[in-house]
C-alpha cells in the first residue's frame, strides 16, 4: 500500500535559518505529492504541490522538487521566520496515475518551531 | 477566497450517542471527503463522496459511520453509537477535478 514517512519533530531552529524537512514516500503508481501546513488551532492548509517527476512546487519561499528516483519530496526553505512555526504534513495521491486511491495518505507530520 | 467551513468547531459527547459533523464544502467542488487524525497520530483517510454516494471508504470507515449529502450545500458525518477511540480531530476535504483537496478547520470531537 501507500505511505509517507517524514522525519520526526519537534524540529527547533532559529529565525533566518535553513530549513529541510525529510520526506520519503512510497506508492504504486506515479503519485501526485503535497505538503499541507497547520497552524496552531487551524486547519490544514496546501502550501504546494507537485504532480510529476523532478516538478518543484513552491510558495511563501518554500520549495519541494519531485525526486521520482529516491522517491522524496523535502520541503526546504532558505530563511525562515517565527510565523513559519507549525505543523507540515506531506502526502500523497495516486488517484490520477492509476493507483486508484482517492484518498490523501499522510505522513505523521513534522512540528516546527522557530526561535527569535 | 472560498473555503471549506465545519460546524461545530468542538463537541464533547457520551459514549453511545450519536453525533453529526457537518460541513460546507467549496461551492463548485464535485468530491467530498472525511478524514481524522487522533491526537498525536497521522491524518487518516476514511471516505470519499462523488455524485451521491461513496466512492471509497477506509476500513476505519465501519458501519457505525455515515456519510450524507441532504442539500446542496451540506456534506455530514454521522456516528451512529460513538465510542472513546472515537475521539479524533476530523477534517472535511473537497476538490474540483484535479487532485488538490481542500481543507476545513476541522471538529475537535470528544468521547467520554
Amino acid at each position: 500500500g501507500n505511505s509517507v514517512t517524514q522525519m520526526e519533530g519537534p524540529v527547533t531552529l532559529s529565525e533566518e535559518a535553513f530549513l529541510t524537512i525529510n520526506c520519503t514516500y512510497t506508492a504504486t503508481g506515479y503519485p501526485s505529492l503535497f505538503w499541507y501546513v497547520q497552524y496552531p488551532g487551524e486547519g490544514l492548509q496546501l502550501l504546494l504541490k507537485a504532480t510529476k517527476a523532478d516538478d518543484k512546487g513552491s510558495n511563501k519561499g518554500f520549495e519541494a522538487t519531485y525526486r521520482k528516483e529516491t522517491t522524496s519530496f523535502h520541503l526546504e526553505k532558505g530563511s525562515v521566520q517565527v510565523s513559519d512555526s507549525a505543523v507540515y504534513f506531506c502526502a500523497l495521491s495516486d488517484r490520477g496515475s492509476g493507483g486508484g486511491a482517492d484518498g490523501l495518505t499522510f505522513g505523521k507530520g513534522t512540528h516546527l518551531i522557530i526561535q527569535p | 477566497e472560498p473555503e471549506v467551513t465545519q460546524t461545530p468547531s468542538h463537541q464533547v459527547t457520551q459514549m453511545g450517542q450519536e453525533v453529526i459533523l457537518r460541513c460546507v464544502p467549496i461551492s463548485n467542488h464535485l468530491y467530498f471527503y472525511w478524514y481524522r487524525q487522533i491526537l498525536g497520530q497521522k491524518v487518516e483517510f476514511l471516505v470519499s463522496f462523488y455524485n451521491n454516494e461513496i466512492s471509497e471508504k477506509s476500513e476505519i470507515f465501519d458501519d457505525q459511520f455515515s456519510v450524507e449529502r441532504p442539500d446542496g450545500s451540506n456534506f455530514t458525518l454521522k456516528i451512529r453509537s460513538t465510542k472513546l477511540e472515537d475521539s479524533a480531530m476530523y477534517f472535511c476535504a473537497s476538490r474540483q477535478e484535479d487532485e488538490t483537496q481542500y481543507f476545513g478547520p476541522g471538529t475537535r470531537l470528544l468521547v467520554l
